[in-house]
């Protein structure tokens, strides 16, 4: 039972350039989310899925995409990355039907956009 | 304001002391996290709660909901403890609204030997 597994833990990128983050878990959780911490902040949330097939946006969704691929898989996408989009970005999910239901993280991945 | 506010934002202690950890909300919660994020980066979820008081090991989480306030308590610190602490609130529902959760910057603890 590996929990949440966020794919990659690193990734330098040049302005411009597009990339996906990759997050799945097998807890056959309904919500998961994405969120990105930085230096000073509380996470913030970007996007998140209530359950397959629906996304929403969150605190700071600007520059970014995501797919709920089936209920195991939430991706993130940055079509043309920014400077401003260098972060730590968290995965996590959570069984939302136990309405008080711990949520579960990635490792997280740090990416750096010159 | 910050809707969530956690004090101390630093804090240096010895091995075995007790530790306490301080989250204040300003708004109306449904539940209230404390994660634990070690130097590494990964994050763990430690407690949930809504109401009174809740026990791990030599972790105790406490919250007063009309005070709007909740601790984390360390027992018998130890180097180990060393992470940064965050405080989440799940806030209620506003009228036609959804839930949200908002996050403390953090408490970064360090445990000496």
């Amino acid at each position: 039972n590996a929990g949440v597994t966020q794919t990659p833990k690193f990734q330098v990128l040049k302005t411009g350039q597009s990339m996906t983050l990759q997050c799945a878990q097998d807890m056959n959780h309904n919500s998961m989310y994405w969120y990105r911490q930085d230096p000073g902040m509380g996470l913030r949330l970007i996007y998140y899925s209530a359950s397959e097939g629906t996304t929403d946006k969150g605190e700071v969704p600007n520059g970014y995409n995501v797919s709920r691929l089936n209920k195991r898989e939430f991706s993130l996408r940055l079509e043309s990355a920014a400077p401003s989009q260098t972060s730590v970005y968290f995965c996590a999910s959570k069984i939302e039907a136990a309405r008080l239901g711990k949520l579960f993280f990635g490792s997280g991945t740090q990416l750096s956009v010159l | 304001k910050n809707e969530v506010e956690q004090s101390p934002q630093n804090l240096t202690a010895q091995e075995g002391e007790f530790i306490t950890i301080n989250c204040s909300y300003s708004v109306g919660i449904s539940a209230l996290h404390w994660l634990q994020q070690h130097p590494g980066g990964g994050i763990v979820s430690l407690f949930m709660l809504s109401s009174g008081k809740k026990k791990h090991g030599r972790l105790i989480a406490t919250i007063n909901i009309q005070e709007k306030h909740s601790s984390l308590h360390i027992t018998a610190s130890h180097p180990r403890d060393s992470a940064v602490y965050i405080c989440a609130v799940r806030s209620q529902k506003p009228e036609g609204g959804s839930e949200k959760l908002v996050f403390g910057k953090g408490m970064k603890l360090t445990v000496n030997p």
